[in-house]
């Protein structure tokens, strides 16, 4: 069975730039979770999104958006880039919101 | 919210040791995991324990939810263990908070 999967591996993205982010969770999960992890830090919580709800947010600007598509996967949009969104980006799946979470590859996002 | 902190930081141990790893977390939870992280950045699952002991192989896990710590143990360190380890743990239904992660080392 296929794991998590995220596109694309690495972009670098210019100052104020938009970005969307993208994560196909594993078959049968129902629940997509994405964290953002900079360098010598885990991984932060940012959203979680079940069933095509929002059900959590972390703590992050209004920027940084999301949502989940009917086959459950689902896309990160950051607007107005930062220097300091330079990170990887983590997506999770699980098969619901309390359960055991599977992490895909990540997509690291420079911005210069 | 919850804090999780583990410790030691940073461990350096020659091939064939023995090491443990510890989380400690300032609430009650009801999930936890332990991941290894490669340096490719991929967040590999190593236990989910939010209670009890459990083993795969050189690694085994426990968690004592009631005094709220969990421990991670690796015998016989190979140079593949190499990489950051961390505590997640959840509360609630929707989110983990990772701990600030063990960075080991394996020397040959």
């Amino acid at each position: 069975d296929a794991g998590v999967t995220q596109s694309p591996t690495h972009l670098i993205k210019t100052r104020g730039q938009q970005v969307t982010l993208r994560c196909s969770p594993i078959s049968g999960h129902k629940s997509v979770s994405w964290y953002q992890q900079v360098l010598g830090q885990g991984p932060q919580f940012i959203f979680q999104y079940y069933e095509k709800e929002e059900r959590g947010r972390g703590n992050f600007p209004d920027r940084f958006s999301a949502r989940q598509f009917p086959n459950y996967s689902s896309e990160l949009n950051v607007n107005a880039l930062l220097l300091g969104d330079s990170a990887l980006y983590l997506c999770a799946s699980s098969p619901g919101t309390n359960y055991e979470q599977y992490f895909g590859p990540g997509t690291r996002l420079t911005v210069t | 919210g919850i804090q999780v902190e583990q410790s030691p930081p940073d461990l350096i141990l020659q091939e064939g040791a023995n090491s443990t790893l510890r989380c400690n977390f300032s609430d009650s939870v009801n999930n936890l995991q332990w991941f290894h992280q490669n340096p490719w950045g991929q967040l590999i699952n190593l236990f989910y324990i939010p209670s009890g002991t459990k083993q795969n192989g050189r690694l085994s896990a426990t968690t004592v939810a009631t005094e709220r710590y969990s421990l991670l143990y690796i015998s016989s360190s190979q140079t593949t263990d190499s990489g950051v380890y961390f505590c997640a743990v959840g509360s609630g239904t929707y989110k983990y908070i990772f701990g600030t992660g063990t960075r080991l080392k394996v020397l040959a």
